[in-house]
């Protein structure tokens, strides 16, 4: 059974820092491609990020390019998400996805974690 | 930026068929996928690249895609399909999504 468990979460001050991991198992992890995706309460989804199978590949929406950093650790079935200047639209459930193949982009997100909550406030 | 335009809300009696549209420039030229997120869980995809089902989900759910829109169908709705549904595409290598559709099941 995929399962996808998101840690990290919290409450940040804007401006600060915050590291997102996700811990994968039940399926070979570095034959995928694995995504970010978040939620801001109320509202609907919203890709942050990607990373295929051998971090060769990496994308970023806009609204997080320069602050945000992905990386995977295979050795480790892990997904990680540095979030930098962090900003209060940053505020959301932030989901850890899979991707359908080993590449990023183009495919679905066939399981989904249950996210961490991220917010950004003074 | 691509842009993916849902109608908010969608409403329709059991046993009816919801049909629920997903619309972008030349959309048909792009695979589609769907995914159902009910209050409170994680999305669970429905139907990927514009007509597949994943394993598990009913034959009930169907899609398809061409031109400026792509539908997601889902026949014989029952109550337990009431949730917000969202479209998904790539673009640019970026990953899009509609702002979903409020399924209502009356």
């Amino acid at each position: 059974e995929v399962q996808l468990v998101e840690s990290g979460g919290g409450l940040v001050q804007p401006g600060r820092s915050l590291r997102l991991s996700c811990a994968a198992s039940g399926f070979t992890f570095d034959d995928y491609a694995m995504h970010w995706v978040r939620q801001a309460p109320g509202k609907g989804l919203e890709w942050v990020s990607g990373i295929s199978w051998n971090s060769g590949s990496i994308g970023y929406a806009d609204s997080v390019k320069g602050r945000f950093t992905i990386s995977r650790d295979n050795a480790k079935n892990s997904l990680y998400l540095q979030m930098n200047s962090l900003r209060a639209e940053d505020t959301a459930l932030y989901y850890c996805a899979k991707g359908q193949t080993y590449d990023y982009g183009g495919n679905s997100f066939d399981y989904w974690g249950q996210g961490t909550l991220v917010t950004v406030s003074s | 930026s691509y842009v993916l335009t849902q109608p908010p809300s969608v409403s329709v009696a059991p046993g009816q068929t919801a049909r629920i549209t997903c619309g972008g420039n030349n959309i048909g030229s792009k695979s589609v996928h769907w995914y159902q997120q009910k209050p409170g869980q994680a999305p669970v995809l429905v139907v990927y690249d514009d007509s597949d089902r994943p394993s598990g989900i009913p034959e009930r759910f169907s899609g398809s895609n061409s031109g400026n829109t792509a539908t997601l169908t889902i026949s014989r709705v029952e109550a337990g399909d009431e949730a917000d549904y969202y479209c998904q595409v790539w673009d640019s290598s970026e990953g899009v999504f509609g702002g979903g559709t409020k399924l209502t099941v009356l």
